[in-house]
């Protein structure tokens, strides 16, 4: 079974810090990965996807993610932390045989002055 | 461009009560997802439909049972409500040949009490 894991469920930067949200993948086949925010009282909204092309995947709001399959990461990165990026992260992967996504647990990030 | 929209925003139940969710996908996308997303946790994947068929099934029961229409929006029904049945529940919209990129509405807040 396709699964992801997010490594920390809490991430604090200052503004203008660096973000680095971490997500691992176990997958027989070659992975469809996605990275979704959530903001309070809110749905789910694309950040970026990774679908077999280019590793190195440009999303909106200036977040970024590369696909490592040697390391099995897809990493979320964005190289200033804007207040505005205060949410709830999520990591995801879809298994195409159940037409579905499943996502990992979420990291919520807080950005600081 | 409307995107994925869901109705009610919320809704308060009591246990033991019926309860119908209503989702419109997004203009273009013919198939709906739905998922319940626990408290702290992850979006999980509840079934998919698409040609007015139920096509993929998580691990829900049956109690959990859904529509799609000829105008592809969808209800999810969720019979003899209980209490851990509480939760955000969201619906995502995709097109069938692109199933993987699914854009998801805000959700409907469910509190069984």
């Amino acid at each position: 079974a396709q699964s992801v894991t997010q490594l920390g469920s809490h991430v604090s930067v200052s503004e203008g810090a660096l973000v680095l949200l971490r997500c691992n993948y176990s997958s027989s086949v070659p992975p469809y990965l996605f990275w979704y925010v959530q903001y309070p009282n809110q749905g789910l909204q694309l950040l970026l996807k990774y679908t077999s092309a280019a590793t190195l995947v440009k999303g909106i709001n200036g977040f970024e993610a590369e696909f490592k399959k040697s390391e099995t990461s897809f990493h979320l990165t964005k190289p200033s932390a804007h207040m505005s990026d205060a949410a709830e992260y999520f990591c995801a992967v879809y298994t195409g045989t159940a037409s579905k996504l499943t996502f990992g647990t979420g990291t919520r990030l807080q950005v600081t002055l | 461009d409307a995107g994925v929209t869901q109705s009610p925003t919320h809704l308060i139940k009591t246990r033991g009560q019926q309860v119908t969710l209503r989702c419109s996908p997004k203009s273009g996308h013919d198939t709906v997802s739905w998922y319940q997303q626990a408290l702290g946790q992850g979006p999980q994947f509840i079934f998919q439909y698409y040609e007015e068929e139920e096509r993929q099934r998580g691990n829900f029961p049956d109690r959990f049972s859904g529509h799609q229409f000829p105008n592809y929006s969808s209800e999810l029904n969720v019979n003899a409500l209980l209490l851990g049945d509480s939760a955000l529940y969201l619906c995502a919209s995709s097109r069938r040949d692109r199933d993987y990129e699914q854009y998801f509405g805000p959700g409907t807040r469910l509190t069984v009490t």
